[in-house]
């Protein structure tokens, strides 16, 4: 059974750091794109960011380019994002996505993580 | 950067109703598009990809339609558990663009 579970989410204040992480299992994880999609309370999704299942490549919103990195660790078959120089606007669910295979340029998302909210308020 | 619009933002039916929302890219995507459901406080889950195809585990009711630059997902006997938000996606690019959303209620 595929699961992809987000941990790392909190409360920041502007202008800070966080490193969000996501944990996945029941599937060859290096074989496959993964990705970060966000939602603002009560606003529709947002694709921020991706990367290959080597990770030779990857991808960033235009929104987060610059402030957030997305790197993953085969061994560890773990995917994670640093965020840095954050602001309100960054406040959202963040959910791990994997893909439903590796880039091409991209993928649908098949599977979805539960989420892990991070807010950034002074 | 190719953008997704969906129409209607909301719409309300009523039980055995069928139900159409439509999503346009300012671009052709041919059909590499994408609907997902998103219930309250869940994550989104993959209704259809490749613009028709239903994923395995998806009620028949759901079906998707269209290319190039015009696309619809019909549910064509609303119940219940279909109250959601629905979501279009783009993955012809490495931009991956999510239309704003179709909220789903009951009348």
């Amino acid at each position: 059974e595929v699961q992809l579970l987000e941990s790392g989410g909190g409360l920041v204040q502007p202008g800070g750091s966080l490193r969000l992480s996501c944990a996945a299992s029941g599937f060859t994880f290096s074989s496959y794109a993964v990705y970060w999609v966000r939602q603002a309370p009560g606003k529709g999704l947002e694709w921020v960011s991706g990367i290959s299942g080597s990770g030779g490549r990857t991808d960033y919103a235009d929104s987060v380019k610059g402030r957030f990195t997305i790197s993953r660790d085969n061994s560890k078959n773990t995917l994670d994002l640093q965020m840095n120089s954050l602001t309100a606007e960054d406040t959202a669910l963040y959910y791990c996505a994997k893909g439903h295979g590796d880039y091409a340029p991209s993928n649908y998302f098949d599977y979805w993580g539960q989420g892990t909210l991070v807010t950034v308020s002074s | 950067d190719i953008q997704m619009t969906q129409s209607p933002s909301t719409l309300s039916a009523s039980v055995g109703d069928r139900v159409t929302i439509t999503c346009r890219a300012s671009q052709s995507v041919d059909r590499w598009l994408a609907w997902y459901q998103q219930k309250p406080g869940k994550a989104p889950k993959v209704l259809i990809y490749e613009a028709s195809v239903l994923q395995s585990g998806v009620p028949s009711r759901f079906s998707g339609s269209g290319s190039g630059t015009e696309f619809t997902l019909t549910i064509s006997s609303l119940q219940p558990e279909d109250v959601a938000a629905y979501y279009c996606h783009q993955y012809k690019t490495s931009s991956n663009m999510f239309g704003q959303g179709a909220k789903v209620e009951l009348k």
